[in-house]
């Protein structure tokens, strides 16, 4: 399977949202709605804050939320806040594929 | 509270095996319908799942390492284990084990244990 593509780098200033995009094939984001997504602080281990394309784990903000159409997942935070500044990973139900990346900066 | 810890050599020889075990503790590993995982994270550079286990002991490779990987559990211990064979520089990462509760899923996550392939 190949890697999801995801924006290198997206940033946002606190109040605002952002959307971080995850494109895959037809065979893998566009035939299951399963993505998941994961934060990740520096030196600090992932953290999930949405499986299954849309539910978010217990403890994880509302702010955050996942949707999807066609070949592409999306993460969308709002009401942007300083903490929110990490590296985010969508991971595909099929093969369990991690996408590249996106490092979110908050301005 | 569910917690995972890694362990295992921090320093593998080229050619050699690498050998992680993940010890649960909070819960029993084989009380719930969950897989059991290992993702590693080469130094500055993203997630790759190796795989996962269910207490049964029914496994699931990533393909590109089925070759070399090998996962068990052990329910007496609440323990799983990764074993990585031949490796490589390449396999230079930080590694670690995860619950998964649904495919492509890890809600828990142990820190993490560097592991450097190198003579």
């Amino acid at each position: 399977q190949s890697a999801l593509t995801q924006p290198a780098s997206v940033s946002g200033s606190p109040g605002q949202s952002i959307t971080i995009s995850c494109t895959g094939t037809s065979s893998d984001v566009g035939s299951y709605n399963l993505v998941s997504w994961y934060q990740q602080h520096p030196g600090k281990a992932p953290k999930l804050m949405i499986y299954e394309g849309s539910k978010r784990p217990s403890g994880v903000s509302n702010r955050f939320s996942g949707s999807k159409s066609g070949n592409t997942a999306s993460l969308t935070i709002s009401g942007l806040q300083a903490e929110d500044e990490a590296d985010y990973y969508c991971c595909s139900y099929a093969g369990r594929v991690f996408g590249g990346g996106t490092k979110l900066t908050v301005l | 509270q569910l917690q995972l810890q890694e362990s295992g050599p921090g320093l593998v020889k080229p050619s050699e095996t690498l050998s992680l075990t993940c010890t649960v503790s909070g819960g029993s590993i084989s009380r719930s319908s969950y897989y059991w995982g290992w993702i590693r994270q080469p130094p500055g550079k993203g997630l790759e799942w190796i795989g996962s286990i269910y207490y049964s002991g029914s496994t699931y490779y990533n393909p590109s390492l089925k070759s070399r990987v090998t996962i068990s559990v052990d329910t007496s211990k609440n323990q799983f284990s990764l074993k990585l064979s031949s490796v490589t520089a390449a396999d230079t990462a930080v590694y670690y084990c995860a619950r998964e509760i649904a495919v492509d899923a890890f809600d828990i996550w142990g820190q993490g244990t560097m592991v450097t392939v190198s003579s």
